[in-house]
Parts: structure tokens; C-alpha cells; sequence
């Protein structure tokens, strides 16, 4: 799978919007882009994912670039609970098998 | 109740001894995987299995073992553990491949100590 770059860390302010920014210049035109979030001290979940088109869920909001290369998540309104690491990941859409492949992902803190 | 479960959620032990790590999940589904994670970095994929009678190597198999007893239930074998086994080790499962999603839900984590 091909490789993201994201910032190690971001901080915020609570109630306002958050981007966080993810490079994947190599992503290939099988490749959807995952992201997840780990909140302290639990296992990774799931937030949103997408292909070409921008995306929105409950959770939060995906923009990806037109040319594929780049991408960001967007939360629309930062609460504390959202402090947590966000990992960008590329899946081909031909890994049958799911598979993940975690970066370093981003720290991101919510200040009140 | 959670649908992911990993037990133990916290264990030390010592060098040389023989650890099993267990995972049970009710989500129903096929796919289950084993990954580490050591402090300030991602996860690393040890091993993954597509159903019972399918175990694969992940990235970071070495000094590890696994076994898939039923659909529900994949278990992580460290047969000597070592120190630089010391980490934080989650289980994962996901619904039967080809979907875009393929999403993977995560227990809660063992944190793994070996001194």
C-alpha cells in the first residue's frame, strides 16, 4: 500500500473546526482513503473513508483533492472527547484481506 | 457488551515464560488480525486469519504464534517471551473481504510487560 505523511501533532480549541491534513503523492487509482482515531488508553476505530468524492458521516467530514494526492478530515466542531491520534491509511481495493497499515498518525489536542 | 473482548487486559511476566494472549468477538465475522503497538507509534500487523482453517503471517510474525480455535475466537502465542516484546497488543476483526469499507473494529487492548 502506498504511504501517508501526516503532522505528528495538532492542537485545537474546543467547539471550533478542526483539518487535519494527510499527503499520500504515491496513492494509486485502486486506493481508497481510511481514517481512523484512537482515543486514550483503546483500540483504533473507525471514523470515515473515502475514494474520489468528498465524503460526510456522523463522526466527521473527508476532502479529498481533486488530483488524489492529498486529503483532509475535517471536524466540524472540536469537543475534548475528540483529543485522540487520527491515522490516514491507503487500502487497495484489491486487499481482498482488509488490511491496515498504521503510520504515525497525528496528535491531536483539544484545548478547552 | 462489548463486541470485541481480549483477555488478559493487563499482564507481567517474565522472560523466557510462555504467554497466551485471547480474543473472542460476537460480531459474526471471519476476519480476525493481531497487531502491536509500542509507545508513540502505530500498529503493526503480527498475524491474520481469514477463517479457521486460514493463519498468515503478518508484518512482525517472528517470535509469535497463533491459533484460530472457531470462527470467534483467535488466540496470540508468544512461546519465549522476550523483553522487546513489551507492548500493547490488539485484536481486530472485519466482515469477509471485497467490501470498500472493510472496516476493522478493535478490542480494547493487553498491555504486555516482560521484564
Amino acid at each position: 500500500d502506498a504511504k501517508t505523511t501526516q503532522p505528528n501533532s495538532m492542537e485545537s480549541n474546543e467547539e471550533e473546526p478542526v483539518h487535519l491534513p494527510c499527503n499520500h503523492s504515491t496513492i494509486s487509482g485502486t486506493d481508497y482513503i481510511h481514517w481512523y482515531r484512537q482515543l486514550p488508553s483503546q483500540g483504533p476505530e473507525y471514523v470515515i473513508h473515502g475514494l474520489t468524492s468528498n465524503v460526510n458521516n456522523r463522526m466527521a467530514s473527508l476532502a479529498i483533492a481533486e488530483d488524489r494526492k492529498s486529503s483532509t478530515l475535517i471536524l466540524h466542531r472540536a469537543t475534548l472527547r475528540d483529543a485522540a491520534v487520527y491515522y490516514c491509511i491507503l487500502r487497495d481495493s484489491n486487499n481482498a484481506g482488509n488490511m491496515l497499515t498504521f503510520g504515525g498518525g497525528t496528535r491531536l489536542m483539544v484545548k478547552p | 457488551d462489548a463486541d470485541v473482548t481480549q483477555t488478559p487486559r493487563n499482564r507481567i511476566t517474565k522472560t523466557g515464560k510462555r504467554i497466551m494472549l485471547e480474543c473472542s468477538q460476537t460480531k459474526g465475522h471471519d476476519r480476525m488480525y493481531w497487531y502491536r503497538q509500542d509507545p508513540g507509534l502505530g500498529l503493526r500487523l503480527i498475524y491474520y486469519s481469514f477463517d479457521v482453517k486460514d493463519i498468515n503471517k503478518g508484518e512482525i510474525s517472528d517470535g509469535y504464534s497463533v491459533s484460530r480455535q472457531a470462527q470467534a475466537k483467535f488466540s496470540l502465542s508468544l512461546e519465549s517471551a522476550i523483553p522487546n516484546q513489551t507492548a500493547l497488543y490488539f485484536c481486530a476483526t472485519s466482515a469477509l473481504g471485497g467490501s470498500s469499507i472493510g472496516e476493522q473494529f478493535f478490542g480494547p487492548g493487553t498491555r504486555l510487560t516482560v521484564l
